[in-house]
């Protein structure tokens, strides 16, 4: 159980287009979901913290304009990346808790995101 | 705030070695601690974690870690390292609603 299911895996995009990465979790109801970015062989930085309904909390430094979040289901987030430009170019993580009660929280698979 | 360290960027060990990936932690109170593992392009996948009881927890692929208070260490440990224990492995603590993670260490697991 607990399963986040994140998609696409891959995604080639052009400059200036957008591009949508979905996050489910399948077998549980997700109180609140996270965004994170991740370049190459560097931790994780969190970028936004979503909760069903509502609105997200960015983290500082983040463009809310450019990262759109959208939290509409307990299973359901996605993070749109807007007139994307190949700075954006990177690896983005979604994670979810709520998972049975559990503390850990659970990641999707990740998405390899290239603008170019 | 709640923080981890990995005091180590990477760790190389010979297959059948045993491996230690070492994590520390500055926490106020009664810490929760957790370890990750990320293989190259993937996701996180929960190893184990630390709530109270027993300094010496199992979890998952035969790893375990050591909670050590007066080390404030939770260092993660296998007894014979595997080449497809190779990955990258973040330790990580909840600090308010949201987790920390330590800066990742790349185990490299020759065969």
């Amino acid at each position: 159980g607990a399963v986040v299911s994140q998609h696409p895996s891959r995604v080639i995009c052009k400059s200036g287009t957008s591009v949508k990465i979905e996050c489910r979790s399948l077998d549980f109801q997700a109180t609140t979901m996270f965004w994170y970015r991740q370049f190459p062989k560097k931790s994780l930085m969190l970028m936004a913290t979503s909760n069903e309904g509502s609105k997200a909390t960015y983290e500082q430094g983040v463009e809310k304009d450019k990262f759109l979040i959208n939290h509409a289901s307990l299973t359901l987030s996605t993070l749109t990346v807007t007139s994307a430009h190949p700075e954006d170019s990177s690896f983005y993580i979604c994670s979810a808790t709520g998972g049975g009660g559990r503390t850990e929280a659970f990641f999707g698979q990740g998405t390899r995101l290239t603008v170019v | 705030a709640q923080s981890v360290a990995q005091p180590e960027d990477q760790v190389n060990v010979a297959e059948g070695n045993p491996l230690t990936v070492k994590c520390t932690y500055s926490v106020s109170g009664n810490p929760y601690l957790f370890w990750y593992v990320q293989y190259p392009n993937r996701g996180l996948q929960f190893l184990l974690k630390y709530i109270t009881g027993d300094n010496l927890v199992k979890g998952s692929y035969g790893f375990e870690a050591e909670f050590n208070k007066s080390q404030t260490s939770f260092h993660l440990k296998k007894p014979s390292a595997l080449v497809s224990d190779s990955a990258l492995y973040f330790c990580a603590v909840p600090n308010d609603y949201k987790l920390s993670f330590g800066a990742g260490t790349t185990v490299t697991v020759r065969a």
